[in-house]
């Protein structure tokens, strides 16, 4: 099993283009969580995925983000005309079942400029 | 609100000494605590939870639910214990992660 998969694992954008982060969850794996670490920050929760459904975005801003999982595929975090805040590290998890252990990806760092 | 707080950043230990890296929370109902580690280069990784109470690797921690505290312990720390080090609280069967902003422990020969 290769573990949960992110790519890319480094993505520049200038201000005002998208981002697009994918995460693969582990084989078997149906439920899938974005965190969001700010510089010098703990990892904070964005939202919570189980195919083709949004369990939780109570983490997400507001305006400019959005996640999917759809039924192929890998889950995807969609960022719109990034600013310079958005710049951080990005990490999917993902667990068999909710509730059980959450085993993480390498992490996608996001760079504005 | 929840918050999980570690008050160091940068903990260094010689080899052979006792080891804690201390993790305070605050939340209104019965959490669920996590520690998770980060080596070199190597993805987070789930180090224990209080509600199996093992000792992983050495590591042991205890809830405190009177100090609202769940410090992470090793009586005799290893270079290889040389990692990031993250606090984490969730609701009680809940998912949601919330993580301190970490303590890097470096551990000298």
């Amino acid at each position: 099993n290769a573990g949960v998969m992110q790519n890319p694992r480094h993505l520049v954008r200038r201000r005002g283009q998208e981002a697009r982060l994918r995460c693969s969850p582990m084989k078997g794996h149906s439920h899938v969580y974005w965190y969001r670490q700010l510089p010098e920050e703990g990892l904070k929760f964005m939202v919570y995925l189980q195919k083709e459904n949004i369990i939780d975005e109570s983490g997400m801003p507001k305006e400019r983000f959005s996640a999917e999982f759809p039924k192929e595929g890998p889950s995807i975090l969609r960022i719109q005309q990034v600013v310079r805040g958005d710049s951080a590290a990005y990490f999917c998890a993902s667990s068999p079942l909710q509730g059980r252990e959450q085993y993480f990806g390498p992490g996608t760092r996001l760079t504005v400029t | 609100a929840q918050r999980v707080t570690q008050p160091e950043k940068l903990l260094s230990v010689f080899k052979g000494a006792p080891v804690e890296l201390k993790c305070n929370y605050s939340y209104s109902g019965s959490p669920e605590l996590f520690w998770y580690v980060q080596y070199s280069r190597q993805r987070l990784q789930l180090l224990l939870r209080h509600i199996s109470r093992e000792s992983i690797k050495g590591f042991t921690a205890d809830l405190n639910k009177g100090e609202t505290s769940f410090h992470l312990k090793k009586p005799f720390a290893q270079e290889e214990d040389s990692a990031m080090y993250y606090c984490a609280l969730s609701p009680q069967s809940g998912y949601a992660l919330n993580f301190g902003k970490g303590t890097s422990l470096l551990v000298t020969p």
